[in-house]
């Protein structure tokens, strides 16, 4: 049963452009919501995290939405680059006993193109 | 060498081969995890070791065998694999397994099975 939904699977935007990646959870007990940046070759790297007490969370040009009642968690990259081009994967944790278990999204691969 | 480090990149083995994934972390962490990446797949744990014990094991098939000599180093023997092993296989360490504590990734081996 996968427990983290993420969509689409694929986005390809223009520079400039806001693409937005969506995802939803089940488990109530989740309490920490990161986002990872994978680019080819490598391993995926922490973009950005957020916790459920706060609906958004900005970093730079990426931003978190969280939305507690709807269990909906969302990444919107400002201004996008072509170096944005990467798979991008939500997850969720919860705290105590365990807390090293991340739930992944399937992931969404992203092309920003020029 | 800074980071997560993984030998060999890239690895063929056929069915009844037996090979070994070798990692290594130069954070001064204590724990260290084993990830399989498939494609359309959310990452999947497979073992996680804390302070050179295993934690974890998610009920991985017995062809996977990890060993973790100590805290730096990890190990992924493999032998009699299947086709549907074919995957990303990635390393992760962090700094203590509770607390929830940031993993960071190595680039992984892309093990291909014919």
């Amino acid at each position: 049963q996968q427990q983290v939904k993420q969509s689409p699977q694929s986005l390809i935007v223009q520079k400039g452009g806001i693409p937005i990646i969506n995802c939803a959870y089940e488990n109530t007990a989740f309490d920490y919501f990161p986002w990872y940046q994978q680019f080819p070759g490598k391993g995926p790297a922490l973009l950005i995290a957020i916790r459920p007490d706060v609906s958004e969370k900005k970093e730079g040009r990426f931003t978190i939405s969280f939305n507690k009642s709807a269990k909906q968690f969302s990444l919107h990259i400002m201004d996008s680059q072509p170096g944005d081009s990467a798979t991008y994967f939500c997850a969720a944790r919860r705290s105590g006993a365990g807390s090293y278990q991340l739930t992944f999204g399937k992931g969404t691969k992203l092309s920003v193109i020029p | 060498e800074t980071g997560v480090t993984q030998t060999p990149r890239h690895l063929v083995m056929g069915m009844t081969n037996k090979k070994s994934l070798k990692c290594e972390q130069h954070l001064g962490h204590n724990a260290m995890y084993w990830y399989k990446q498939s494609a359309k797949k959310p990452l999947e744990l497979m073992f996680v070791y804390s302070l050179e014990e295993r934690v974890e094991n998610n009920s991985v098939p017995s062809r996977f065998s990890p060993e973790c000599p100590n805290s730096s180093h990890l190990f992924l023997h493999l032998h009699t694999l299947q086709p549907e092993d074919s995957a990303l296989y990635l390393c992760a360490s962090s700094q203590e397994i509770v607390g929830g504590y940031e993993q960071y990734f190595g680039p992984g081996t892309r093990l291909t099975v014919t």
